[in-house]
């Protein structure tokens, strides 16, 4: 993936609001698509994913979207708790591929 | 139940010499990945062990090998170490290779 540097966007939420995060993803081929979270000396733990034939799907308090003819992906968090605050990454994968591939990261910062 | 484990956590090496680390995958997975995170990116695949093979591999030099045990364990070798190789190495596994990874937290390495 590309090389964002020490320097990852960040996104400002205030608490109790809800967060949108945003990923453009790099092959249209891509089938499965995949949202992690990844908390400070962690490693990345699984959110929600996926498939190409859906263009949403619903967790708790978790909804991917995905537009396919934009090659966008969007992770939706309803009402934001501190607990939230972590770095988010969107991945892809081929079907026939082995590998998952990730995006840029995004820092999620709780505001009290 | 334990989830995937690695160690040790952290390790510091001299430049040219070489480093072995371990995982443990989750309990009922047989699939095992290898990821390089460089700090403030995304992981980035190195390579995939499945049934004791190395299934796929990313766009990683020769000096990165590795192997998996017939319990599913699995080790990273690097040699001849240059600074560039500093970055957390994430070992992730699954139950097969078309289902969510599940990431351990990590092998910091640095290279002096």
């Amino acid at each position: 993936g590309e090389s964002v540097g020490l320097h990852l966007p960040t996104l400002s939420v205030q608490e109790g609001d809800n967060s949108i995060i945003n990923c453009a993803y790099s092959n249209s081929a891509s089938d499965y698509f995949i949202w992690y979270k990844q908390e400070s000396g962690k490693g990345p733990q699984f959110i929600i994913d996926i498939r190409s034939n859906m263009d949403k799907r619903q967790g708790q308090r978790v909804t991917v979207l995905l537009n396919k003819t934009v090659k966008h992906l969007s992770l939706q968090i309803a009402a934001t708790q501190p607990g939230d605050s972590a770095v988010y990454f969107c991945a892809e994968k081929l079907n026939r591929d082995d590998k998952i591939i990730f995006g840029k990261g995004t820092r999620l910062h709780i505001l009290p | 139940d334990a989830g995937v484990t690695q160690s040790p956590t952290h390790l510091i090496k001299t430049r040219g010499q070489q480093v072995t680390l371990r995982c443990s995958p989750k309990s009922g997975h047989d699939t095992v990945s290898w990821y390089q995170q460089a700090l403030g990116q995304g992981p980035q695949f190195i390579f995939q062990y499945y049934e004791e093979e190395e299934r796929q591999r990313g766009n990683f030099p020769d000096r990165f090998s590795g192997h998996q045990f017939p319990n599913y364990s699995s080790e990273l070798n690097v040699n001849a170490l240059l600074l560039g190789d500093s970055a957390l190495y994430l070992c992730a596994s699954s139950p097969g290779t078309f289902a969510p990874l599940h990431f351990g937290n990590g092998t910091r390495l640095t290279v002096t």
